[in-house]
């Protein structure tokens, strides 16, 4: 089975910390995604890549960076966390190919104090 | 503007209803994928699927190409079937178009 992990499930961090949100794969796959989720607004994305280094904006980047030095891993990093970054982020994975099914890991819920 | 458009928003039912969901979308796809959330859990692939239709135990899932239109069905609903149940398609073979999901919540 298709796993993806989310490093933390829960976390409370005051405004201005930085912040680190850690997602690793176990199936190879290109193509990693960072997306939030709010109520009403469904998923956004915030930014994906689609190899070792390579990082590509989604439609929500500001405040966010991103890093991906192992195939299997790939960071989210809040700079300077905000109380309107209080949201759940889901990482998820892909191997590239539009028919190809998306897995998503259990979500990190970031509550900023 | 929003290229997957989900209806209805939100759902309540009796256990044992049969249940609709649909996903109308804009963009040309390969594949439409339907995903479920429970509530306060992460997001699982219930089916993807480009042509026809696809059975898993009571959760049917259709599409119509050339009207670019999908349905999920549950038949038989339990309460455990209660959740989010999302509307995806691929626009690149990177990137995806989420629809805003369907709360479905099944009662006793």
């Amino acid at each position: 089975d298709v796993k993806v992990t989310q490093s933390s499930r829960y976390l409370v961090k005051r405004t201005g910390e930085k912040v680190f949100l850690e997602c690793v794969q176990d199936m190879d796959h290109e193509n990693m995604f960072w997306y939030r989720q709010d109520p009403g607004l469904g998923l956004r994305l915030i930014y994906f890549s689609y190899d070792v280094k390579m990082k590509e904006k989604g439609d929500i980047p500001e405040g966010y960076s991103v890093s991906r030095e192992k195939k299997e891993r790939f960071s989210l990093i809040l700079e300077s966390a905000s109380t309107n970054q209080t949201s759940m982020y889901l990482c998820a994975s892909a191997w590239i190919g539009s028919g190809n099914t998306i897995y998503f890991g259990e979500g990190s819920w970031l509550t900023v104090v | 503007k929003n290229e997957v458009e989900q209806s209805p928003q939100n759902l309540t039912a009796q256990e044992g209803e049969f249940i609709t969901i649909n996903c109308s979308y804009s963009v040309g796809i390969s594949a439409l994928h339907w995903l479920q959330q429970h509530p306060g859990g992460g997001i699982v692939s219930l089916f993807m699927l480009s042509s026809g239709k696809k059975k898993h135990g009571r959760l049917i899932a259709t599409i119509n190409i050339q009207e670019k239109h999908s349905s999920l069905h549950i038949t038989a609903s339990h309460p455990r079937d209660s959740a989010v149940y999302i509307c995806a398609v691929p626009f690149t073979s990177n990137q995806f178009y989420f629809g805003t999901g369907t709360s479905l919540t099944v009662i006793p």
